[in-house]
């Protein structure tokens, strides 16, 4: 089993649409949690980090349940800039070993 | 803030032939120091990271190798690539205790 799996994808949506992508990690000892956004042939760049109480920044809401080890990220009212693979990210021990998913593309249609 | 200096944008390379890639970081000390690499339409796979000067631990077996001479400085060497080395070749550094960031890649092509 890989240590962190996402959604395969791709996500094709329209404008406007809400969507939500799922992430599921293997090890119980993972301290924190990611979303990252990486455009094609670009760096990946955090989008936010997710707690355990859930948050939220704008049009996006991230969530983490450590009992079922499962991180979803849903974004609302997408727009074309949305367009992008998202990778979920989960640190096993503060620092060092980042374990990357790996990503779920979102096509946001006009 | 910290700033990830990381070059070049693009290499294009023959089988066979070394490797240095470089990357420098600012606006920080003693910061953790990793090197990742994305395969075409792959995942990233942490290749080196380094906690401080001359501390290198290596994630994967490889033909590559990496030193860190400088506090801020991460470099990522071979002395003969392969044609499955090609990829995208990222620097990062830790900031804020937890975060990863990266510096804007490098794009190598073994042909």
């Amino acid at each position: 089993r890989k240590e962190v799996e996402q959604d395969p994808g791709p996500f094709n949506v329209p404008e406007g649409a809400t969507v939500a992508f799922n992430c599921t990690y293997s090890n119980s000892a993972s301290q924190s949690f990611f979303w990252y956004r990486q455009d094609c042939r670009k760096e990946p760049k955090l989008l936010m980090s997710v707690y355990s109480s859930g948050n939220e920044d704008g049009r996006f809401t991230a969530q983490l349940n450590r009992a079922s080890q499962y991180i979803s990220l849903l974004i609302r009212d997408s727009k074309l800039s949305d367009s992008a693979t998202y990778l979920c990210v989960v640190n096993i021990a503060y620092g060092q070993n980042f374990v990357f998913g790996p990503g779920t593309r979102l096509s946001v249609l006009p | 803030s910290q700033t990830i200096h990381q070059w070049p944008a693009t290499l294009v390379q023959p089988v066979g032939s070394p490797l240095s890639l470089e990357c420098t970081v600012e606006g920080t000390s003693n910061p953790n120091l990793y090197w990742y690499r994305q395969a075409a339409g792959r995942g990233l796979q942490l290749l080196f990271y380094s906690v401080g000067i001359g501390q290198i631990s290596s994630e994967v077996p490889q033909n590559l190798s990496a030193s860190r001479p400088q506090d801020r400085q991460f470099i990522l060497s071979s002395k003969k690539l392969l044609l499955s080395d090609s990829g995208f070749y990222l620097c990062a550094t830790q900031r804020g205790g937890e975060k990863l960031f990266f510096g804007s890649g490098t794009q190598l092509s073994v042909l």
